[in-house]
């Protein structure tokens, strides 16, 4: 069974630029959540969406954004990039409410 | 509000020797605790979990938990490292009702196995 799949591996951006992160899930999970890990930050929350509908959100400002599309693929746009946006950002999947989240391997997003 | 504290940010030992890695967590709710592994430039892999019943949870590679709700701790153990263990683990936790969806993170452990 395949497990979570984040595309592209690396995006290396300009500052002001937009980034945008894919992620497919674990087949059958309906629910996909982001987290960011930046250097000396740890692992921050930032998006749960399940169902299409974003569930809950973390402690970022609003061009932090992303969506999810019927066959539970989900996208994270970040807008008007800034330095401190360079991270590992991470998707992950669950069954619909489900208490376990299965990580992909992350998209490392480095802005110059 | 939850939180989780990594007691140790770095835990040295050699090879066959047995390991500890502590987590505290901090709660007025009832909730699920979870232990993942990051291997150098990979995402976080699932090590076991937590959720209810016997308190002592087994997990991949040989790692074992055990949860302590008086104490309010959940560490990680292994009896015999190896040195394909050497990696970046975390301690996590999620609301155990109303789930939030966001799962609370330690600050990590990065295990270094010596040979």
């Amino acid at each position: 069974e395949a497990g979570v799949t984040q595309s592209p591996t690396h995006l290396i951006k300009t500052r002001g630029q937009q980034a945008t992160l894919r992620c497919s899930p674990i087949s059958g999970h309906t629910s996909v959540y982001w987290y960011q890990q930046a250097l000396g930050l740890g692992l921050q929350f930032l998006l749960w969406y399940d169902e299409g509908e974003e569930r809950n959100r973390g402690n970022f400002p609003p061009r932090f954004s992303g969506r999810q599309f019927p066959n539970y693929s989900s996208e994270l746009n970040v807008n008007a990039l800034e330095l401190e946006d360079s991270a590992l950002y991470l998707c992950a999947s669950s069954l619909a409410g489900a208490d376990t989240q299965y990580f992909g391997p992350g998209t490392r997003l480095t802005v110059l | 509000a939850q939180s989780v504290t990594q007691l140790d940010s770095q835990v040295p030992v050699f090879e066959e020797a047995p390991v500890e890695l502590r987590c505290n967590y901090s709660s007025s709710v009832s909730v699920y605790l979870f232990w993942y592994v990051q291997y150098p430039n990979q995402g976080l892999q699932l090590l076991l979990k937590y959720l209810s019943g016997s308190t002592l949870v087994k997990g991949i590679n040989g790692f074992e938990a055990e949860f302590n709700k008086s104490q309010t701790s959940f560490h990680l153990r292994k009896p015999s490292v190896h040195i394909s263990d050497t990696a970046e683990y975390f301690c996590a936790v999620i609301q155990g009702s109303g789930n939030t969806g966001k799962l609370i993170f330690g600050q990590g452990t990065t295990l270094q196995v010596k040979p």
